[in-house]
């Protein structure tokens, strides 16, 4: 039972660059989102599914696309990396988009030159 | 967005200490999740909070929902070095992520 698996974990890109994190979960889940983790800000929110074809912003959405063509898979797109993209990224599921528990991946940290 | 904030951002104890951090909402919470992370890991669920005023222990560890259900406290009693970590709340619809309080546990 692997839960929620996220690659690579770590990453090092050029400013211009693109790329593409991966998450995928074997849970059945229909919530799952995507989060960075900078120093003294917590998690903020990038982008969330509710459900296959399903997506919408979160707190911090500029730079980065998701979409969502598979209950399992939630791949997040960096379009042309930023030195203010260097961040954690944590890639999370759920049952329900509130009320129930989130579980995480072991995320993927990134530094953007 | 709904916006929540954590106090304090660190926290240094000696082994044997008390420990508290809390949770404050601009808006009405309709749930509150507690979660851990330990240094290079990633965020753990501990309990969550649906209940004006409840309280909830595990072990060591006590959460509370205030009345309002605006805010929310953990309290750890004796901690111990199995304790160092980041803890976060999060409430509300998305799951909105408090800024964190980072525990150091000096033995």
């Amino acid at each position: 039972n692997a839960g929620v698996t996220q690659t690579p974990k770590f990453q090092v890109l050029k400013t211009g660059q693109s790329m593409t994190l991966q998450c995928a979960q074997d849970m059945n889940h229909e919530y799952m989102s995507w989060y960075r983790q900078d120093p003294g800000m917590g998690l903020r929110l990038i982008h969330y599914s509710v459900g296959a074809g399903i997506t919408d912003q979160g707190e911090v959405p500029n730079g980065y696309n998701v979409s969502r063509s598979t209950t399992e898979d939630f791949p997040l797109r960096l379009l042309s990396a930023a030195p203010s993209q260097t961040s954690v990224y944590f890639c999370a599921s759920s049952t329900a988009i509130s009320g129930e528990k989130l579980f995480f991946g072991s995320g993927t940290q990134l530094s953007v030159l | 967005g709904q916006q929540v904030m954590q106090i304090p951002q660190y926290q240094h104890v000696q082994e044997g200490e008390d420990f508290t951090t809390y949770c404050n909402s601009s808006t009405t919470l309709s749930n509150i999740q507690w979660y851990k992370q330990r240094p290079g890991g990633h965020p753990v669920f501990l309990i969550q909070l649906v209940k004006s005023g409840e309280v909830k222990k595990q072990k060591r560890l006590t959460f509370q929902f205030g009345e309002a259900k605006k805010n929310s406290s953990l309290h750890i009693t004796a901690t111990q070095t199995t304790d160092v970590g980041t803890y976060f709340c999060a409430g509300g619809n998305q799951f909105y992520f408090g800024t964190g309080t980072s525990l150091t546990v000096i033995p």
